[in-house]
């Protein structure tokens, strides 16, 4: 079992729609948990930064996190064309590297 | 959120030459630096692990002595790519945190050798 599972999609919405993204993971000891969204040929760019479980809002994003599940989600609101890219999850037990999922490709339709 | 600056965003090279990749966190001390490789349509593949002041820490199958990094203060690690060859072209990212805190990205730098 790898330590961090994330579908790669394709995930194809019209525009409005709430997105769902997810990965579950197998290492308990993670208590750093990341969303990035990499655009084609650019650097990820940090979503965001949970530490341990709970949720957090940050406009029309929403990331929450349930570590009794090992399963973190990014939901999207009011999706927007400009929101189509990769999106990663990342997470981390303390001061290693970050371990990542897969990216999932997710494209919106207008 | 926080500044990484990666230098140059592209380069193409001839075979047998090396390249330098600068990485540079600009408004936070970066205790760490992590270096990736990124194929097309693929993940993030680590690299290396350099912490301020210590030799970098090389993942398993990484040539330590044709990918040399390069820490030397907080904000600032390099990558040379040494006698770079067709198969060295690729996506290369830094990353920089600050403790156990978030990691930020560089831009990348697509290397083409040709």
């Amino acid at each position: 079992q790898k330590e961090v599972e994330q579908d790669p999609g394709p995930l194809s919405v019209p525009e409005g729609a709430i997105v769902s993204l997810n990965c579950t993971y197998s290492n308990s000891a993670f208590q750093y948990f990341m969303w990035y969204r990499q655009y084609s040929r650019k650097g990820p760019e940090l979503l965001m930064y949970t530490y341990s479980s709970g949720n957090k809002e940050d406009g029309r994003f929403t990331a929450q996190v349930d570590k009794s599940s090992k399963y973190i989600s990014l939901f999207i609101r009011d999706s927007q064309p400009s929101d189509s890219a990769t999106y990663l999850c990342a997470m981390s037990s303390g001061n290693t590297p970050l371990v990542f999922g897969k990216g999932t490709r997710l494209s919106v339709i207008a | 959120g926080a500044v990484v600056s990666q230098h140059p965003s592209w380069v193409i090279c001839k075979s047998g030459t090396s390249v330098k990749i600068e990485c540079r966190s600009l408004d936070f001390q970066a205790t760490t630096m992590f270096w990736y490789r990124q194929f097309p349509k693929q993940s993030l593949m680590l690299m290396a692990t350099s912490n301020e002041g210590s030799k970098a820490t090389y993942e398993q199958g990484v040539e330590k002595d044709k990918f040399l990094i390069n820490h030397a203060s907080l904000t600032l690690s390099t990558l040379t790519v040494t006698s770079a060859h067709p198969e060295d072209s690729s996506f290369y990212i830094c990353s920089a945190r600050f403790q156990n805190t978030e990691a930020f990205f560089g831009q990348g730098t697509r290397l083409t050798v040709v």
